[in-house]
């Protein structure tokens, strides 16, 4: 059973960046789609962005230009970092592990929450 | 951007009842990326059913789903009080890549 373990600081200030790992225990990382999802009550759930065992990236438009995901086979880890974050990027920040061949969210972490605030 | 409109918002019925909840989206989309979500509070979001129709491993058989082009369907055929909790459904294809439903909350009288 694949299990992920998201870790980072839970909080950030304006205009620095978040930075998140997501740890993958049980499962080969190369057989997954690996993506970021937040969530917050103002705007609900949010793809961020996903990456390949290979390396390619799918990024979400509005985030795209401040976001960068990447994976480290060699230490079975994904990697999230956001720059130039505001008060609207506070919120759960989960790593899920989706089916290449169906696109179901197969795998979730717990979730970490992220508060930007000074 | 693909957008899953879902209804009602929120759905209140008693145990042994049937909960009907509807995902619509803006444009005709495949379903076979097409997924329900369930989310209890204080918990990810786990994987019910996928490809429109498909059970996940696991999921009792009182919840399907159904649906195609771009109105989509879960049923829970007959509600027990732990199925309280919010449902997203979610696709996979356009852009943004992956988009999700606003969720119906399912409370258990």
């Amino acid at each position: 059973q694949v299990q992920l373990q998201e870790s980072g600081p839970g909080l950030v200030k304006p205009s620095e960046t978040l930075s998140l790992t997501c740890s993958v225990s049980g499962g080969s990382i190369s057989s997954y789609q690996w993506s970021w999802i937040r969530q917050s009550p103002a705007r609900g759930l949010e793809w961020i962005g996903y990456v390949y065992y290979s390396g390619t990236n799918n990024y979400n438009p509005t985030l795209m230009s401040r976001v960068s995901i990447s994976v480290d086979t060699s230490k079975n880890q994904i990697s999230l970092k956001m720059n130039s974050v505001t008060a609207a990027d506070t919120a759960v920040y989960y790593c899920v592990g989706g089916g290449v061949s169906t696109r179901a969210l197969d795998y979730w972490g717990q979730g970490t929450l992220v508060t930007v605030s000074s | 951007e693909i957008v899953l409109t879902q209804s009602p918002g929120t759905l209140s019925l008693s145990p042994g009842e049937r909960a009907t909840l509807s995902c619509r989206a803006s444009v005709t989309i495949s379903g076979t990326f097409l997924s329900w979500y369930q989310q209890k509070p204080g918990q990810a979001p786990r994987v019910l059913i996928y490809g429109a129709s498909r059970r996940a491993t696991g999921i009792p058989d009182r919840f399907s789903g159904s649906g195609s082009g771009t109105d989509f369907t879960l049923t829970i055929s007959r509600l027990e009080p732990e199925d309280s909790a919010v449902y997203y459904c979610h696709q996979y294809g356009g852009t943004p890549r992956l988009t999700f439903g606003g969720g119906t909350k399912v409370e258990i009288k």
